[in-house]
Formats: C-alpha cells, sequence, structure tokens
C-alpha cells in the first residue's frame, strides 16, 4: 500500500544552523510531494512542492530535493531561526486528489 | 492572504451523538477536503469533494460520515453516532485545482478539535 515515512521523529539544531529534514516514500509512480509545516495548534501550512520530473526546487531558505532512485525526499532549510520550529510532513500524491503523509519530524532550534 | 477558516476550533460530544464541522474554503477553490489527525500521529486523508459530489474517500470515511455543501460558501463534515475514537484534529482543505495540478494552492485551515467523551 501506500506509504510515506520519516527517518527521524526529532531533530534539533542551533540557531542560525541548516537543517535536514529527510523522508522515504513507497510509491515510485508517486508524481508529486509536498512538504508541509504544522505549528502547534493550527493546520499544515505549504512550504514548497516538487514534481517527479525535477531533481530539486529552491524556494526562501528551503531546498527540495528528490532522489526518485532510493525513493528519498528532503528539506533544508537554511539559516533556521526560532520560528522555524514546528512538526514537518512530507505528503505525496496518493490518488487523483488526496495527499499521503508522513508521520512527522519535530524540529527544535536551539538559541 | 486568502484562508480556509473552520468553526468552532473545539467541540466537546457524548459518545453516540452527532456532530457537524463547519469550513468556509477560499472562495475560488474548486477543490474541498477533509481529514483528520488523531493525537501525536500524521494527517489521514478522509475524502474530497468535486462539482457537488465526492470524488474519492478512504477506509476511514464509512456510513458514519458525510460531506455537505449547503450553500456557495460552506462544506460541512458529519459524523453520525460519534465514537471515543473519532477524537481527532480535523482539518479542512480546498484547491483551485486538483492534487498537482497547475496554480494547486491545497491550503488547510487551522482545524476542529474533536473530543468525544
Amino acid at each position: 500500500g501506500e506509504s510515506v515515512g520519516l527517518h527521524l521523529p526529532t531533530l534539533s539544531v542551533q540557531e542560525g544552523d541548516n537543517s535536514i529534514i529527510n523522508c522515504a516514500y513507497s510509491n515510485s509512480a508517486s508524481d508529486y510531494f509536498i512538504w508541509y509545516k504544522q505549528e502547534s495548534g493550527k493546520g499544515p501550512q505549504f512550504i514548497i512542492d516538487i514534481r517527479s520530473n525535477m531533481d530539486k526546487r529552491q524556494g526562501q531558505r528551503v531546498t527540495v530535493l528528490l532522489n526518485k532512485t532510493v525513493k528519498h525526499l528532503s528539506l533544508q532549510i537554511a539559516a533556521t531561526q526560532p520560528g522555524d520550529s514546528a512538526v514537518y510532513f512530507c505528503a505525496e500524491k496518493g490518488g487523483a486528489q488526496k495527499l499521503v503523509f508522513g508521520q512527522g519530524t519535530r524540529l527544535t532550534i536551539n538559541p | 492572504e486568502p484562508e480556509v477558516t473552520q468553526t468552532p476550533s473545539h467541540q466537546v460530544t457524548q459518545m453516540g451523538q452527532e456532530v457537524i464541522l463547519r469550513c468556509v474554503p477560499i472562495s475560488n477553490h474548486l477543490y474541498f477536503y477533509w481529514y483528520r489527525q488523531i493525537l501525536g500521529q500524521k494527517v489521514e486523508f478522509l475524502v474530497s469533494f468535486y462539482n457537488n459530489e465526492i470524488s474519492e474517500k478512504s477506509e476511514i470515511f464509512d456510513d458514519q460520515f458525510s460531506v455537505e455543501r449547503p450553500d456557495g460558501s460552506n462544506f460541512t463534515l458529519k459524523i453520525r453516532s460519534t465514537k471515543l475514537e473519532d477524537s481527532a484534529m480535523y482539518f479542512c482543505a480546498s484547491s483551485f485545482t486538483g492534487t498537482g495540478g497547475a496554480g494547486y494552492g491545497y491550503t488547510f485551515g487551522s482545524g476542529t478539535r474533536l473530543t468525544v467523551v
């Protein structure tokens, strides 16, 4: 069945350092992936997406890398700030309209 | 920035009662969704709705659940005869196109925390 998983449940980094959050997916036919940020008490917030015909996509302070060979997705956050503390989910297009979410990684920024 | 609005933010109900969770999607969006998140777990898809009908649903979305777009702005999730295991955060989302389409803009609301006692 479809599944999207994360390598690490928690990640702590120093403020100003770069963060890398990883995600493995199982459906080799998936053609669209998204990273979401979820702060406490809020809904998932779109960060960045990538289609399967790309290997890399950059946004503001964020980069998503897609390795289709090993079915791996990563989110890089540059110069992390206290406001980056949240749970990060990867999600893949699992059907015509639905998203399949991974378990989530809690990112903590240490001052 | 346009947002998806959900009410109430927290709902407590007794087991066996019916609840209706309400959502106002972004006004020019055409696709509407409900997801749920049990505490500490991942977000799970429940149902998608397009052109006034369900377009896709998960195994979770059984006969206990129903969705409706009663007018041009609201989108509701009804849970009949609630069970303890229905306690979760329920998120509404909307998008202009289907998942992965151009102008995707899949936007989630802040959720309704449902507690069944």
